[in-house]
């Protein structure tokens, strides 16, 4: 049981390059979420998914999208990188969105945007 | 809106020292509350939760009590170990939206 599961765990990108940061989980969990982590401001919700078919933004969803691609996956995309989107991205994962649900955690995206 | 204020950090320690770790929170309706843990270099991991007023969450020696009455989720340690050092966060889900709202941390640092 691998729990969730992130790809890439780091990477270095260039200003206005793209790419998509892959999060999966293998507990058969109804919801999924993408936080970005920053020194002093703690988590803070991109966007999530309350059930596969479904997606919401969050509080700082601006420059990012996201594809719930199925039940066990769930993915993010920059589409033109800016510095201020250097940060640890973290996704995870829950039975359902309710308010006493525990959130699965994967390890953590760590991206330096140039 | 919903708000988590923990303590600032880091919270320095020697080994077999008392830990509290502060917060307070605002919220509508009657959340629940949680304590996460993040060790270096990994992802959070739930420590302990209550989910009604005066419950006691523990769990590895820790614990902090649900206080209506104070807006209060205290962690509490009575004898931290260099294995403890890592941060930690304190978060509540509360009705209107079933998001996890997080405070910004805090850093516990454990020395032999």
């Amino acid at each position: 049981n691998a729990g969730v599961t992130q790809t890439p765990k780091f990477q270095v990108l260039k200003t206005g390059q793209s790419m998509t940061l892959q999060c999966a989980q293998d507990m058969n969990h109804n919801s999924m979420y993408w936080y970005r982590q920053d020194p002093g401001m703690g988590l803070r919700l991109i966007y999530y998914s309350a059930s596969e078919g479904t997606t919401d933004k969050g509080e700082v969803p601006n420059g990012y999208n996201v594809s719930r691609l199925n039940k066990r996956e769930f993915s993010l995309r920059l589409e033109s990188a800016a510095p201020s989107q250097t940060s640890v991205y973290f996704c995870a994962s829950s039975e359902k969105t309710s308010l006493q649900e525990t959130q699965y955690f994967g390890p953590g995206t760590r991206l330096l945007v140039l | 809106g919903n708000s988590v204020t923990q303590m600032e950090g880091p919270v320095t320690l020697s080994e077999e020292a008392f830990l509290t770790i502060n917060c307070t929170y605002t919220a509508t309706g009657y959340p629940s509350l949680f304590w996460y843990v993040q060790y270096p270099g990994e992802g959070l991991q739930l420590l302990l939760k209550a989910t009604k007023a005066d419950d006691k969450g523990s769990n590895k020696g820790f614990e902090a009590t649900y206080r209506k009455e104070t807006t209060s989720f205290h962690l509490e340690k009575g004898s931290v170990q260099v294995s403890d050092s890592a941060v930690y966060f304190c978060a509540l889900g509360s009705g209107g939206s079933y998001i996890p709202t997080f405070g910004r941390g805090t850093s516990l640092i454990v020395h032999p």
